[in-house]
């Protein structure tokens, strides 16, 4: 997906680690957002960013955290990784938050 | 909660027939109704997009049709092809100082038989 790549594509931790993943855009918007999928539920919103150090929670933010130090980086942080965070990640870009987003190419976390 | 509901869950077609996917929402706030479309192990990708002001949008072989009394919108594909199998999501935005949220519905898995 040009202009936005997600960093690890596949990881396997083990539970009550902390676990870091990683969204770096290179189209300057600046709106980012953190979504997991799981069957029967869609895309969940996590965390989403308005602006560099400027975060808000989703609809399922227990168990994560989120940082943006500069426009270009959002890091979703796992505080301490439980089973049931075991899912698939996806980052997102929006340039004025009313048109839409591309996503990056996904993380598949696999807690064991 | 916000929500979005999704249906059907699944779906299969004929090379040639139409799809159909509907979504219902509850806000009346939101202001822009995108569909994306996920092939396997890779990220959804915007496919079309409607705003409340408008009842229908067309690009190519997709259509959106959106009721705004009734609160729904649906995704038409019209003479479904292989290729178009993969997993369709609807989304919802709400305006105003919503910060581009998209709250999705549920997905429906798309198969198309040749």
């Amino acid at each position: 997906d040009a202009g936005i790549t997600q960093s690890p594509r596949h990881k396997v931790t083990e539970t009550g680690t902390p676990v870091t993943l990683r969204c770096h855009q290179t189209e300057n918007h600046r709106y980012m957002y953190w979504y997991r999928q799981d069957p029967g539920h869609g895309l969940r919103l996590i965390h989403y960013s308005y602006g560099v150090k400027d975060t808000d929670k989703g609809e399922v933010s227990d168990g994560y955290s989120v940082s943006r130090s500069k426009t270009e980086d959002f890091l979703l942080t796992l505080e301490s990784a439980t089973s049931s965070q075991t899912s698939v990640y996806f980052c997102a870009i929006s340039l004025t938050g009313t048109n839409g987003y591309t996503f990056g190419s996904g993380t598949r976390l696999t807690v064991v | 909660q916000q929500q979005v509901k999704q249906s059907p869950q699944s779906l299969i077609v004929q090379k040639g027939g139409i799809s159909i996917i509907n979504c219902a929402y509850e806000n009346t706030a939101f202001d822009y109704f995108p569909w994306y479309q996920q092939f396997p192990g890779k990220g959804p990708a915007l496919l079309i997009a409607i705003r409340p002001d408008v009842s229908e949008k067309k690009e190519g072989r997709f259509t959106i049709s959106f009721n705004k009394s009734a609160k729904q919108f649906s995704l038409h594909i019209m003479d479904s092809q292989p290729g178009d199998s993969a997993t369709y999501f609807c989304a919802s935005h709400a305006g105003g100082t919503s910060y581009g949220k998209l709250t999705f519905g549920q997905g429906t898995i798309l198969t198309v038989h040749p």
